[in-house]
């Protein structure tokens, strides 16, 4: 079975709503992250080995590692949030990644 | 700070041929460097894991044969895949580290390669 689940699989906001992303790991974990896909492919890093609650602008990532769980949360939408949320996790050495979530923001 | 600059971007090529693409590290010492690739509609898949001075590690489906790798300082690496056909295609992507497995991982643009 998968490592890393995501869900939803995708999401449909107005913009201005709030977007709430969900990453399960089956397997204990050194550590994960949470990376932004731009529609073109290329990966950012928007949260690197959280632990507890960072906020890095509108984004919110709350992560408990011991029960194996990390949500991301974006207030307030915006049609640039557009996009596919992954999630990864760290073991041995390895990123494992998570399916995605695909992100649409309408305006 | 950190980059990974991977080139080329996008590329094109004739089913049966190969192409090779390169990862260059910037700001830092890539001391093990890590190719994945993601199929359409698919995630990122780890192809290998690259760590200089010992042996290069495939994951299972992912051989040398299909996929060699070069890592030949701490600044640069290519993979080059062989004989590409419809299933290669996707978006690889090399990401690179200094120090050991605890260290963050930098990834580059990525290289998209189409099949036809």
């Amino acid at each position: 079975g998968q490592q890393v689940q995501q869900s939803p699989t995708s999401l449909v906001l107005q913009e201005g709503e709030n977007a709430e992303l969900q990453c399960n790991f089956s397997t204990s974990l050194n550590s994960m992250q949470w990376f932004y896909q731009r529609p073109g492919g290329s990966l950012i890093s928007v949260f690197y080995n959280p632990s507890g609650t960072k906020q890095s602008g509108r984004l919110t990532s709350t992560t408990v590692i011991k029960e194996r769980r990390s949500s991301l949360h974006i207030s307030s939408s915006q049609i640039t949030d557009s996009g596919t949320y992954l999630c990864a996790m760290e073991r041995w050495g390895k990123l494992i990644f998570g399916q995605g979530t695909k992100l649409s923001i309408k305006p | 700070g950190a980059l990974v600059y991977q080139y080329p971007r996008r590329t094109i090529c004739k089913s049966g041929t190969s192409m090779r693409m390169e990862c260059q590290a910037v700001g830092f010492q890539a001391t093990s460097v890590a190719w994945y690739r993601q199929s359409p509609q698919k995630t990122f898949e780890l192809i290998a894991l690259s760590t200089v001075n010992s042996a290069i590690k495939y994951e299972q489906n992912f051989t040398q044969e299909k996929f060699p790798i070069s890592h030949p300082n701490l600044s640069f690496s290519s993979m080059t895949v062989l004989n590409a056909y419809l299933e290669d295609r996707g978006l690889y992507l090399c990401g690179a580290r200094e120090g050991g497995t605890n260290e963050r991982l930098f990834f580059g643009h990525g290289t998209k390669l189409s099949v036809l």
